[in-house]
């Protein structure tokens, strides 16, 4: 199976939102609202920042949040800080595995 | 504060075997089901394998199956990851995260482990 689409890379600047879309097919996003989003800083382990598509761990700051609609989620932080750069994954369930996006660079500018 | 401890990986020789292990403590680790998920050097993470809490059911991405099987010690709190017929593009850091709710979402990774595989 393919890998959820994402675009390689976002910027933003301090205090903007930006949005990171994860596209995938009505066998995966489409079919389950079993979404969520990992957040990876250099040289460590992935961290989840949302689950089942829009919700947060605990610990995990508000400015994060999630949302799907079809076949596509999407990853929205606003009030942009110099901490979030770093690399977002999403990924699904889909027929007793998980996709995962290729990722995306988010540079702070 | 839930620790999940990857070891097992190093260098080997394409063709030859490795196995990676994996300590859980500081959880009941026989609620929960556990996968394997590695990422190339320099690329993104990719799903390896699951294993139900109880062991009854195994899944793996097709580039691994017949290949890797994975398994758990519940007495043990132990996951494992036994890798046969490696390849290069086998070459990972490889993570052992918790499942949450069965759901295929990852709120416990380890540090991972690195396998290398040469030609």
């Amino acid at each position: 199976q393919s890998a959820l689409t994402q675009p390689a890379s976002v910027s933003g600047s301090p205090g903007q939102s930006i949005t990171i879309s994860c596209t995938g097919t009505n066998s995966d996003i489409g079919a389950y609202n079993w979404v969520s989003w990992y957040q990876q800083l250099p040289g460590k382990a992935p961290e989840l920042m949302i689950y089942d598509v829009s919700n947060r761990p605990s610990g995990v700051s508000n400015r994060f949040s999630g949302s799907k609609s079809g076949n596509t989620a999407s990853l929205t932080i606003s009030g942009l800080q110099p901490e979030d750069e770093a690399d977002y994954y999403c990924s699904s369930y889909t027929s007793s595995s998980t996709l995962f996006g290729g990722g995306t660079k988010l540079t702070v500018l | 504060q839930v620790q999940l401890v990857e070891s097992g990986g190093g260098v080997v020789q394409s063709g030859r075997s490795l196995r990676l292990s994996c300590a859980a403590s500081r959880f009941t680790f026989s609620n929960y089901g556990m996968h394997w998920v590695r990422q190339a050097p320099g690329k993104g993470l990719e799903w390896v394998a699951v294993i139900w809490y109880d062991g009854s059911e195994q899944y793996y991405v097709d580039s691994v199956k017949g290949r890797f099987t994975v398994s758990r010690d519940n007495s043990r709190n132990m996951l494992y990851l036994q890798m046969n017929s490696l390849r290069p593009d086998d070459t990972a850091v490889y993570y052992c995260v918790r499942d949450r709710g069965g759901r295929h979402y990852f709120d416990y990774w380890g540090q991972g482990t690195v396998v290398t595989v040469s030609s």
